[in-house]
């Protein structure tokens, strides 16, 4: 069945590179995405990849996509405390237009 | 602005009530859906709907249902609520096929069953 899988726990410095990975299981998925929720809010669309890229870069962040190992991750240059949140990775599953399979998340604790 | 609204955003009931959780979207979004977040689970799918009339069953749809009269809104019920259905439940929408698929999420419903 689908999968999405990711660690529970990140703890970084500030100024620090923050790097959170992913596996996913659907290897026709055509987007696979990072979603950001900050406490009590709901889940926000961070930054997505369509299936034939390797790579996207956005200001900080930079999102690599490994085809091969179904492998995602999402490097945060120069993190800062407002980076603190859960972050989500989540894949489209083919066949189900905008059906999203989403990982635990990811919390992302930023420290001085 | 355009936006998606939950209500109530916080509800405490108890086992075997019926609780209904609406879900407001004046996007104008044809795909709507529901999930559920728990610690540990992330979020997963309760129901979803393509566009009017259309409902589908998620990965955890047992003692939930939805119907969708019109475009706005995809009210969830629970029809006996249970003490497992104490979650914080999230309402989202998109447009069609053939963009992003980018999810347009509620600000979320806690509820407590006791």
């Amino acid at each position: 069945g689908e999968d999405v899988e990711q660690s529970l726990f990140l703890s970084v410095r500030e100024g620090d590179s923050s790097v959170i990975n992913c596996t996913y299981t659907d290897s026709s998925s055509t987007y696979l995405y990072w979603y950001k929720q900050e406490p009590g809010a709901g889940l926000q669309l961070l930054t997505y990849i369509f299936s034939n890229m390797d790579m996207k870069q956005d200001q900080r962040l930079t999102v690599l996509l490994n085809k091969k190992d179904k492998h995602l991750s999402l490097r945060i240059a120069d993190t800062q405390t407002g980076d603190s949140a859960i972050y989500f990775c989540a894949e489209s599953l083919s066949g189900g237009y905008n059906k999203l399979i989403f990982g635990a998340g990811t919390r992302l604790a930023v420290h001085p | 602005d355009a936006e998606i609204t939950q209500s109530p955003r916080h509800k405490i009931t108890e086992t075997g009530r019926q609780v209904t959780l609406a879900c407001h979207q004046t996007w104008n979004h044809n795909n709507m859906f529901w999930y559920r977040q728990d610690l540990g689970h992330g979020l997963r799918l309760i129901h979803y709907s393509y566009g009017v009339q259309d409902t589908n069953k998620g990965e955890v749809s047992d003692g939930y249902s939805v119907s969708r009269s019109n475009t706005e809104d995809l009210p969830l019920t629970l029809e006996s609520a249970a003490s497992s259905q104490t979650s914080v439940y999230f309402c989202a929408s998109s447009e069609g096929q053939g963009n992003t698929g980018e999810l347009f999420f509620g600000e979320g419903s806690r509820l407590t069953v006791l």
